[in-house]
């Protein structure tokens, strides 16, 4: 089965740069699609398609993919920022969508 | 507005059964594939089951299949999920998500609003 690696944890300071990094098997041949979830909230879409933002998502939230790493960019990080990031890809072999393990963001 | 609202949430034991429901409002509930999708306590996000739009058919997650089953009622904009010989490890929040299309396939399966969640204990 295909498996979505993340790393645990990112922490950047207020106004820096944030990258979530998504790796899998030839993921840049699939559509990647980012949530985030604040702490006792449900996960909102803010990037789909590899780099398109829904209607209300910043443009400070971005999105590539290519090879075998998928990429969330958060420019000009905020404190309101902090959540778990999740990615996301549809699995050919047994039809169903599957998330990676997801990545803490800390502001410090 | 986009509104999902789940409920049927709570204590089982295990082997017992539960049944969720999601109430939508601010779209054509017909139109759209709709979710389910579970986190377990300090856990990431795990696919449960999906059913296409319209009168279309259900999908399961291999971990489910066989004691759990989607259904929805266009007619009230209600997807309900019939949880059966529930075990320890299905302790999670179970949320509702609307699916960006009609079909179950990669480009419509795209989880765009998600309601906030129901938990479900199974526990003796």
């Amino acid at each position: 089965s295909y498996v979505l690696s993340q790393p645990p944890s990112v922490s950047v300071a207020p106004g820096q740069t944030a990258s979530f990094t998504c790796g899998g098997n030839n993921i840049g041949r699939k559509s990647v699609h980012w949530y985030q979830q604040k702490p006792g909230q449900a996960p909102v879409l803010v990037v789909n398609d590899d780099s398109d933002r829904p209607s209300g998502i910043p443009e400070r939230f971005s999105g590539s993919n290519s090879g075998n790493t998928a990429t969330l960019t958060i420019s000009r990080v905020e404190a309101g920022d902090e959540a778990d990031y999740y990615c996301q890809v549809w699995e050919s072999s047994s039809l169903h969508p599957i998330f990676g393990g997801g990545t803490k963001l800390t502001v410090i | 507005e986009v509104l999902l609202l789940e409920s049927g949430g709570g204590l089982v034991q295990p082997g017992g059964s539960l049944r969720l429901s999601c109430a939508v409002s601010g779209f054509t509930f017909s139109s759209y594939a709709m979710s389910w999708v579970r986190q377990a306590p300090g856990k990431g996000l795990e696919w449960v089951s999906a059913f296409s739009g319209g009168g279309g058919s259900p999908f399961y997650a291999d971990s489910v299949k066989g004691r759990f089953t989607v259904s929805r009622d266009n007619s009230k904009n209600t997807l309900y999920l019939q949880m059966g010989s529930l075990r320890v490890d299905d302790t999670a929040i179970y949320y509702c998500a609307k699916n960006r299309g009609f079909w179950w396939n990669p480009e419509d399966s795209i989880f765009d609003y998600w309601g906030q969640g129901t938990p479900v204990t199974v526990s003796s």
